[in-house]
């Protein structure tokens, strides 16, 4: 089945830097891969998502790009703030049907 | 976008009980429900696939007859955890997708804390 693999498990950065999570597929079919945000005691919150048809997608400050023939997918959060500091989670699937399959999760700390 | 509604949100219980948890889709239909489990740090493992009308599919290792699932309609699917232990004391979380467009997003419900005595 699939593997996702995501790192670093950890990132600190300063407010207004700029910080990139990246994570590996196994399964060449996946063809869906969304970013979550969880914050402590939360439900996890689906900040942006991108197909395989596709190899980059942009939402204000957050980015997504997918790599198809290196199976691997980056978040990129740019101009960062405090309130950015959450668990982050990549995700796959292979269709609407199938279940996602999570990475370890990302504990991103935006250092005012 | 659309709502996942699951309840209750924190549950202690003694050991030895059972433990019902819902999860609703409110404005959408969801044919297709999967409950998560995650432990304090870690993230979420799939524990089962729940299908309206059909019995639900669940990951290795994880019992079936302890974690009974029903997914008697297409808003609502239903976990309950049967002669609950400390060790099953967790994070429970719902998710769903939506029919017909748009069915590839995953939306969750606001999650279970569970603590077993």
């Amino acid at each position: 089945g699939e593997n996702v693999e995501q790192h670093p498990s950890t990132l600190s950065v300063q407010e207004g830097d700029s910080a990139v999570i990246k994570c590996t597929y196994s399964d060449s079919a996946s063809n869906y891969f969304p970013w979550y945000k969880q914050e402590l005691g939360k439900r996890p919150q689906l900040i942006i998502d991108i197909r395989s048809n596709v190899g980059e997608k942009k939402d204000q400050r957050i980015a997504v790009t997918l790599n198809k023939t290196a199976k691997h997918f980056s978040l990129h959060i740019t101009e960062t703030q405090p309130e950015d500091s959450a668990v982050y989670f990549c995700a796959a699937r292979i269709s609407g049907n199938t279940p996602l399959v999570f990475g370890k999760g990302t504990r991103l700390s935006v250092i005012a | 976008g659309a709502v996942v509604s699951q309840h209750p949100s924190r549950v202690i219980c003694k050991s030895g009980t059972s433990v019902k948890i819902e999860c609703r889709s409110l404005d959408f239909q969801a044919t297709t429900m999967f409950w998560y489990r995650q432990f304090p740090k870690q993230s979420l493992m799939l524990m089962a696939t729940s299908n309206e009308g059909s019995k639900a599919t669940y990951e290795q290792g994880v019992e079936k007859d302890k974690f009974l699932i029903n997914h008697a309609s297409l808003t609502l699917s239903t976990l309950t955890v049967t002669s609950a232990h400390p060790e099953d004391s967790s994070f429970y979380i719902c998710s769903a997708t939506a029919t017909g467009s748009g069915r590839e997003k995953l939306f969750f419900g606001s999650g279970t804390q569970l603590s077993v005595l």
